[in-house]
């Protein structure tokens, strides 16, 4: 299947700070998500971006399909914000809806 | 998009029984699919559940371990069976509201410990 790679594994900020978080993946995709998971566990849908530029609040993404990489920017950081975020993929070829999922950053905000 | 409401939300169970987690959603689909994430781990995909047919099993998961119902377009089913303490995890079920490559929506997920 596809290779997912998130960086960095794990990020520690002060709120207020900006932070910028990277998926790269191994081949064409026909979807791409980036997904906060809560310490309950449920996975929050950010965006839904196989490619361009999209914004919500604070929050914003960016896909480079024909370079393999995708790009989630948070800016002012909440404490609110902590938690892991996942990238997952879809890729041509693969069953429509199943994901492949990176690694995760672990995102911790200080007050 | 798509309401999935999954039950039980978290579950402590002993070690030999089996769980059987539910999975609804308010409007129907064609697959279904079923993850586990291990403590600390990322989400890997069990099974793909159409309604109508066998779920098909990812490698490393086998359908006497992790048996699952699709008996209509809303609906399914995971069973963890025969329970050790390696299975606790948290199981999520995904749906993917319409073909085409479009946006995959998940359940609250399922805590489950087994003891």
């Amino acid at each position: 299947g596809i290779q997912v790679e998130q960086s960095p594994p794990d990020l520690i900020l002060q709120e207020g700070a900006n932070s910028t978080l990277r998926c790269n993946f191994s081949d064409s995709v026909n979807n791409l998500q980036w997904f906060h998971q809560n310490p309950w566990g449920q996975l929050i849908n950010l965006f839904y971006i196989p490619s361009g530029t999209k914004q919500n609040g604070r929050l914003s993404a960016t896909t480079v399909a024909t370079e393999r990489y995708s790009l989630l920017y948070i800016s002012s950081s909440q404490t609110t914000d902590s938690g892991v975020y996942f990238c997952a993929v879809n890729n041509r070829g693969s069953t429509l809806g199943r994901l492949y999922f990176g690694r995760g950053t672990q995102l911790t905000v200080w007050p | 998009s798509a309401v999935i409401s999954q039950k039980p939300s978290r579950d402590i169970c002993q070690r030999g029984t089996s769980l059987t987690i539910q999975c609804q959603v308010d409007s129907q689909v064609t697959m279904m699919f079923w993850y586990r994430q291990q403590p600390g781990q990322s989400l890997t995909l069990i099974a793909t559940a159409n309604q109508g047919s066998e779920a098909t099993y990812e490698s490393g998961f086998v359908i006497d371990k992790f048996p699952i119902s699709r008996p209509n377009l809303t609906f399914s089913t995971l069973t963890v069976s025969n329970m050790s303490p390696e299975d606790s995890s948290i199981y999520l079920c995904s749906v993917e509201p319409r073909t085409g490559g479009t946006e995959a929506f998940f359940g609250q997920g399922t805590r489950l410990t087994v003891v």
